[in-house]
């Protein structure tokens, strides 16, 4: 099936300095890929939807110069949470949609990243 | 939640039984899928029906889904202790091309 590598799997950092986390599909063009926050014992909130080539698409309340996302290739989209705090703290989980074929529409996910601000 | 909630938030059941989890959503969808999560990890998808279709089986997996009343029912039979793990839900939402996550049944299978 498909494989969706997300890196890397934990961070810790200090306050104040940022963090790139990086959402790859191995064996399939994602012309969309997806990052989610989830706080411990909820479910997922999606953050943003990235698009290849283009602007990514926020949802309300999540603040675009504070998380960053770049879609650069079909296979790559980074998550950047710039000067990060300790309210940042969360599992970061991206998802990447095969946009062809029987497996259309279904979110292949990374395995997550768990971000610990200091 | 973004899109829905399900019920019950956690469902704690004896190997071999059956459990049953609900999802309620708001909008008009193009698809609905059910994933499950292990504690601390990424997302594996299980199963997806399509707006136009009513009942959906996978292995030991059910899904039932009702357009009118905007709600799924995921259903393991024979459960086993493996099976323990967060099962969500999610909404392909009609013209958005986004999917948002119920708020997830947390199942637990005793052996």
């Amino acid at each position: 099936g498909a494989v969706v590598s997300q890196h890397p799997s934990r961070v810790i950092c200090k306050s104040g300095t940022s963090v790139k986390i990086e959402c790859r599909s191995l064996d399939f063009q994602a012309t969309t890929m997806f990052w989610y926050r989830q706080f411990p014992k909820q479910s997922l909130m999606l953050m943003a939807t990235s698009n290849e080539g283009s602007k990514a698409t926020y949802e309300q309340g999540v603040e675009k110069d504070k998380f960053l996302i770049n879609h650069a290739s079909l296979t790559l989209s980074t998550l950047t949470v710039t000067s990060a705090h300790p309210e940042d703290s969360s599992f970061y989980i991206c998802s990447a949609v095969d946009g062809t074929g029987v497996a259309k529409n279904i979110q292949y996910f990374g395995a997550g990243t768990r971000l610990s601000v200091l | 939640s973004q899109q829905g909630e399900e019920d019950p938030q956690a469902l704690s059941i004896q190997e071999g039984e059956n459990a049953t989890m609900n999802c309620s959503y708001k909008t008009s969808i193009n698809n609905l899928q059910w994933y499950r999560q292990n504690s601390g990890r990424g997302l594996v998808h299980l199963i997806l029906i399509r707006s136009n279709e009513r009942e959906k089986h996978s292995g030991r997996l059910r899904v039932t889904l009702d357009t009118s009343k905007k709600s799924s029912s995921l259903l393991i039979t024979a459960s086993r202790a493996a099976d323990t793990a967060s099962y969500f839900c999610a909404t392909d939402v009609y013209n958005f091309n986004k999917f948002y996550f119920g708020s997830g049944t947390k199942l637990n299978v005793k052996p």
